[in-house]
């Protein structure tokens, strides 16, 4: 399995608190994906990263904001929570981005109350 | 419309049947990819494919570029095949990877 951790697996916070979620890969892999999974939806990318402080924003990026400081590290942060970003979040990582073969990590389980 | 199809949307079959899932797609592609998501678990990819046929044990994944059309067999069906199956495509259009809905795979023992 590549080497791809989440974490908190699981979150329960407040509508309008700050939520950092953080995905960390082993792999040095170049390309990082932050996506959402939501009943009666494909996976919908919301940012991704193909270099150190180098982002770009996905399909559903409105209201997240991310950051990459380290190859390892990609951090998605929700500045002020909504009920409507209650969802699971997956990382992903490739090699190169385009067609190349992503990895998955176990995601995290978000519930804004 | 969505850019990815696939049908059917759930499947219940006994084991040791033969499964076919099916995956349309409207864009021009460069590699179209087949995952597996297990109950309350993690994504795990099983055939990345541009053009042809590959296999891998009991599965085997087929696409026709033309007809923008691929397929996902399983032979000799089993519970542990139980999961979501998914279909993604790398559009040539921006790089980036649609997916499907996904399929939900159930197999009575």
């Amino acid at each position: 399995d590549a080497g791809i951790t989440q974490s908190p697996r699981h979150k329960v916070t407040e509508t309008g608190t700050p939520v950092t979620l953080r995905c960390h890969q082993t792999e040095n892999h170049r390309y990082m994906y932050w996506y959402r999974q939501d009943p009666g939806h494909g996976l919908r990318l919301i940012h991704y990263s193909y270099g150190v402080k180098d982002t770009d924003k996905g399909e559903v990026s409105d209201g997240y904001s991310v950051s990459r400081s380290k190859t390892e590290d990609f951090l998605l942060t929700l500045e002020s929570a909504t009920s409507s970003q209650t969802s699971v979040y997956f990382c992903a990582i490739s090699e190169q981005g385009g067609p190349y073969e992503q990895y998955f990590g176990p995601g995290t389980r978000l519930t804004v109350t | 419309k969505n850019e990815v199809e696939q049908s059917p949307q759930n499947l219940t079959a006994q084991e040791g049947e033969f499964i076919t899932i099916n995956c349309s797609y409207s864009v021009g592609i460069s590699a179209l990819h087949w995952l597996q998501q297990h109950p309350g678990g993690g994504i795990v990819s099983l055939f990345m494919l541009s053009s042809g046929k590959k296999k891998h044990g009991r599965l085997i994944a087929t696409i026709n570029i033309q007809e923008k059309h691929s397929s996902l067999h399983i032979t000799a069906s089993h519970p542990r095949d139980s999961a979501v199956y998914i279909c993604a495509v790398d559009s040539n259009r921006d790089d980036k990877i649609i997916f499907g809905k996904g399929t939900r795979l159930h197999i009575l023992p």
